[in-house]
């Protein structure tokens, strides 16, 4: 079945540096991709919509100079935390449509669990 | 303003009873919904959807029913294993691109 897979599954930073996360769609081209942040006891929510060839879009209240996105091909997408603090601290998880349909399920990678000390 | 609510942060089930987790949306153009089980450490997986047109969705021992009047829809897992131990997460779309909208989820555990 189809898989997407996100690498590293867990990441400890100290503050100031960066830090890339990758998701893959192992079995399917995935032209969108999207990265969401899970807080303690909270709801995942979107922070971006990664666009394969094009510009990322962001929801409101999320840095973009912060979350860089890029997407370069239709199988990968990568999200960089730059200049991490303890607050960016959180669980990244990055999902992928297998069908066109936005009807089609989302597919999740397993997350990063991203500690910056 | 939440759209998308899941009321009880917790249900507890013996194993092999009916376990219910409900949700409720606000947002009247959501016309797709899905159910999501995510453990520890791991991403969510997709469990099971219902379009708007449907009031029961069935599949083996998970239906999800929608009432789209009350706005409000239930995912019934019958019988309840210990394998079921997650958290469940409710999504909601409002067609086109527009992205998936969570509710915060139930951590429901099945006590053998």
């Amino acid at each position: 079945g189809a898989v997407v897979s996100q690498h590293p599954s867990r990441v400890i930073c100290k503050s100031g540096t960066s830090v890339k996360i990758e998701c893959r769609s192992l079995d399917f081209q995935a032209t969108t991709m999207f990265w969401y942040r899970q807080f303690p006891k909270k709801s995942l929510m979107l922070m971006a919509t990664s666009n394969e060839g094009s510009k990322a879009t962001y929801e409101q209240g999320v840095e973009k100079d912060k979350f860089l996105i890029n997407h370069a091909s239709l199988t990968l997408s990568t999200l960089t935390v730059t200049s991490a603090h303890p607050e960016d601290s959180s669980f990244y998880i990055c999902s992928a449509r297998t069908g066109n349909s936005y009807n089609s399920p989302l597919h999740f990678g397993n997350g990063t669990r991203l500690t910056v000390t | 303003d939440q759209q998308v609510k899941q009321n009880s942060p917790s249900l507890s089930v013996q194993e092999g009873r009916i376990s219910i987790l409900n949700c409720d949306y606000t947002n009247s153009m959501f016309d797709y919904f899905l159910w999501y089980k995510k453990y520890p450490a791991e991403g969510p997986t997709f469990l099971i959807s219902i379009s708007s047109i449907k009031d029961k969705n069935e599949d083996g021992r998970f239906t999800v029913f929608l009432n789209k009047s009350a706005k409000h829809l239930s995912l019934h897992i019958v019988p309840s294993q210990p394998g079921d131990s997650a958290v469940y997460f409710c999504a909601a779309s409002g067609g086109g691109n527009t992205p998936l909208v969570f509710g915060k989820g139930t951590r429901l555990s099945v006590i053998a």
